[in-house]
């Protein structure tokens, strides 16, 4: 059973355009949701994340929205760049679990188009 | 800061034979470290959690005895896959969590070993 359902698979958007990742959950004991960055060859590198207390995060380009009642969540990368080409995973935790694992969606590859 | 290190980047070895695989975390501490296994574009699956100067934790279906975890000081982890096979060719990722955290469940990912086994 997949805990952290994470959409879409793949998303080419134009250069200057606004990305756009959605995730959901179903273990409403998350409280700990980041976003990650991945480049081919490489490890993940944690992008921007949220806890359930605010609906929304901003950090330069990068925004999550969250929705609680809904259990979801999304990345909005505005003014989305060719060097923002990777693929992004959307994550989920449970602070306070005896291990704080992540579980991990599926992975979104994003290509910008320049 | 809070960079984590994995040596080597990439190893090929023979079936049968066993590989080291290194996971360090460079200016910070961390009482527990994770060890993930990626496919070619897919997620990260988690394989076991190890915490310093214990036994590690392992996920289901993982198999403890093929997959050795050591976690013998808070800067260092390593995983060793013993008689590997051409299945066991991965995407291997460690991350740590820094020692004493409150307030987040940051872990800190390293670059990661490409294992292939011929």
């Amino acid at each position: 059973q997949q805990q952290v359902k994470q959409s879409p698979q793949s998303l080419i958007v134009q250069k200057g355009g606004i990305s756009i990742i959605n995730c959901a959950y179903e273990n409403t004991a998350f409280d700990y949701f980041p976003w990650y960055q991945q480049f081919p060859g490489k490890g993940p590198a944690l992008l921007i994340a949220i806890r359930p207390d605010v609906s929304e995060k901003k950090e330069g380009r990068f925004t999550i929205s969250f929705n609680k009642s809904a259990k979801q969540f999304s990345l909005h990368i505005m003014d989305s760049q060719p060097g923002d080409s990777a693929t992004y995973f959307c994550a989920a935790s449970r602070y306070g679990g005896s291990q704080g694992n992540l579980i991990f969606g599926k992975g979104t590859k994003l290509s910008v188009k320049p | 800061g809070a960079v984590v290190s994995q040596h080597p980047s990439r190893v090929i070895c023979k079936s049968g034979t066993s590989v080291k695989i290194e996971c360090r975390s460079l200016d910070f501490q961390a009482t527990t470290m994770f060890w993930y296994r990626q496919f070619p574009k897919q997620s990260l699956m988690l394989m076991a959690t190890s915490n310093e100067g214990s036994k590690a934790t392992y996920e289901q279906g993982v198999e403890k005895d093929k997959f050795l975890i050591n976690h013998a000081s808070l800067t260092l982890s390593t995983l060793t896959v013993t008689s590997a096979h051409p299945e066991d060719s991965s995407f291997y990722i460690c991350s740590a969590r820094p020692a004493g955290y409150t307030s987040t469940d940051t872990q800190y990912f390293g670059p990661g070993t490409r294992l292939t086994v011929l």
